[in-house]
């Protein structure tokens, strides 16, 4: 079965500073890797996903199938990028996998002034 | 356009009690899941609905819970005798066609007494 590991409950940094957010997965077939962020008293929403290859508020993740990893960045860290981070897996290419997707527990990013 | 609704927004109950959660997709999505938001459990797959399939039912925790779509729009999860570890935001989300983004409902916050 898949799993996905957010090694950090929580990450303190500084405003400007760079911030980068630890994903690992375990899946022995094709995978597609999400991250999804969460705003106090917001939806959860898609923040990126690794086949589209692109920047999405200053945040970048590449997908390392050597390492099994999809470490989401951002150089320099903004006030409003507080929130709750989720990485996710989806299965590519099994029907029965439903295209659920499977979460890690979540980081949280306190950006401090 | 709306996006995912969900509710009530907060329930309260007590223990023993049934309780039934609604969701209202995005017009036209055809595929409709449930997940779980806990502490200490991060989001956890329960059901996932695909037009007139029959439901990836495999997340389900016990068989208190259920869940149903009808007319391939509106889904209703009841937990049937709730325990107080059923205590959870419940998420539901939609999607369009395979490779499409999920987007997210705000949450039922279930809380057993």
């Amino acid at each position: 079965a898949q799993r996905v590991t957010q090694p950090e409950k929580l990450l303190s940094v500084f405003k400007g500073a760079p911030v980068e957010l630890k994903c690992n997965y375990s899946y022995s077939g094709s995978p597609e890797l999400f991250w999804y962020v969460q705003y106090s008293r917001q939806r959860l929403q898609l923040l990126l996903r690794h086949i589209s290859r692109e920047s999405i508020k200053g945040f970048t993740a590449d997908l390392n199938k050597g390492e099994t990893s999809f470490h989401l960045k951002k150089p320099f860290a903004q006030e409003e990028d507080s929130a709750m981070y989720y990485c996710a897996l989806r299965c590519l290419g099994i029907k029965a996998a439903g295209n659920k997707l499977t979460f890690g527990g979540g980081t949280r990013v306190l950006v401090k002034p | 356009g709306a996006g995912v609704s969900q509710s009530p927004s907060n329930k309260v109950t007590e223990k023993g009690k049934d309780v039934e959660l609604r969701c209202d997709p995005i017009s036209g999505h055809t595929a409709l899941y449930w997940y779980r938001q806990s502490l200490g459990q991060g989001l956890e797959f329960l059901i996932y609905f695909q037009g007139n399939s029959a439901p990836d039912k495999s997340g389900l925790p016990s068989d208190r819970f259920s869940a149903e779509r009808t007319g391939g729009s509106v889904s209703t999860l009841t937990i049937q005798r709730t325990q107080q570890e059923d205590s959870a935001v419940y998420l539901c989300a939609s999607k369009r066609g395979y490779q499409e983004t999920q987007y997210f409902g705000p949450g039922t916050r279930l809380l057993v007494l």
